[in-house]
């Protein structure tokens, strides 16, 4: 069957570490993949996409790798701060260009001070 | 960027009643996607709503049960019907980014809207 996988269990860090959340997918060739920040009762928020030809995609603290290969993709947030303490959803696009992405089911990230 | 209100922002409604959720966008567009999001689930599409056509339903959703409305280029309303507490749920609203319009599905969302069915 098709999935992608977030780890279910929340992500506990110190401030001013790094934050690494991972994004598995199965049996899916997507020609893009996203992430989003849900923020408890808010919508979700787009934040980087990353296609398929791209192994790397930066955005101020953000870095997003993909590995099309390892059927994955790593999401880090770098001097991680308490504000960036939410939910991270990777979307990708499950049916070969739709313009309509997949979500998983995030990933809880806890920014300790 | 898009600015998408929904209202309500959240209900409480009794088994059996049925609840219409709106969804105002500041600017033109031509599709406008309903998603659920039940507690600790991922977003699952509805259905993509088009002006002037009906919409366009997910694996497992109906239209008896979930009626969508499309007058214009900037409104859309979901219906849910005849609810029961599985419904309980964040209903949200969502739109295609305008510069990525038939690229790479970068979405804007509402705020949501959350439904609790007694």
């Amino acid at each position: 069957s098709q999935k992608i996988e977030q780890n279910s269990e929340a992500l506990n860090i110190q401030e001013g570490k790094t934050a690494t959340l991972t994004c598995n997918y199965t049996n899916y060739s997507p020609a893009y993949l996203q992430w989003y920040r849900q923020d408890p009762g808010r919508g979700p928020v787009f934040l980087l996409l990353i296609r398929e030809n791209e192994k790397e995609k930066r955005k101020e603290r953000l870095k997003v790798t993909f590995d099309t290969t390892l059927k994955q993709s790593l999401f880090h947030i770098t001097a991680s701060q308490p504000a960036d303490s939410a939910t991270y959803l990777c979307a990708l696009d499950t049916s070969g260009g739709s313009y309509i992405p997949t979500f998983g089911r995030g990933t809880s990230l806890i920014v300790h001070p | 960027s898009a600015v998408i209100s929904q209202k309500p922002s959240r209900d409480i409604c009794q088994r059996g009643t049925s609840l219409t959720i709106q969804c105002q966008v500041d600017s033109q567009v031509t599709m406008m996607f309903w998603y659920r999001q039940q507690p600790g689930q991922s977003l699952t599409l509805i259905a993509t709503a088009n002006q002037g056509s009906e919409a366009t339903y997910e694996s497992g959703f109906v239209i008896d049960k979930f009626p969508i409305s499309r007058p214009n280029l900037t409104f859309s309303t979901l219906t849910v019907s005849n609810m029961s507490p599985e419904d309980s749920s964040i209903y949200l609203c969502s739109v295609e980014h305008p510069r990525t319009r038939g690229g790479t599905g970068e979405l804007f969302f509402g705020e949501g809207s959350r439904l609790t069915v007694l």
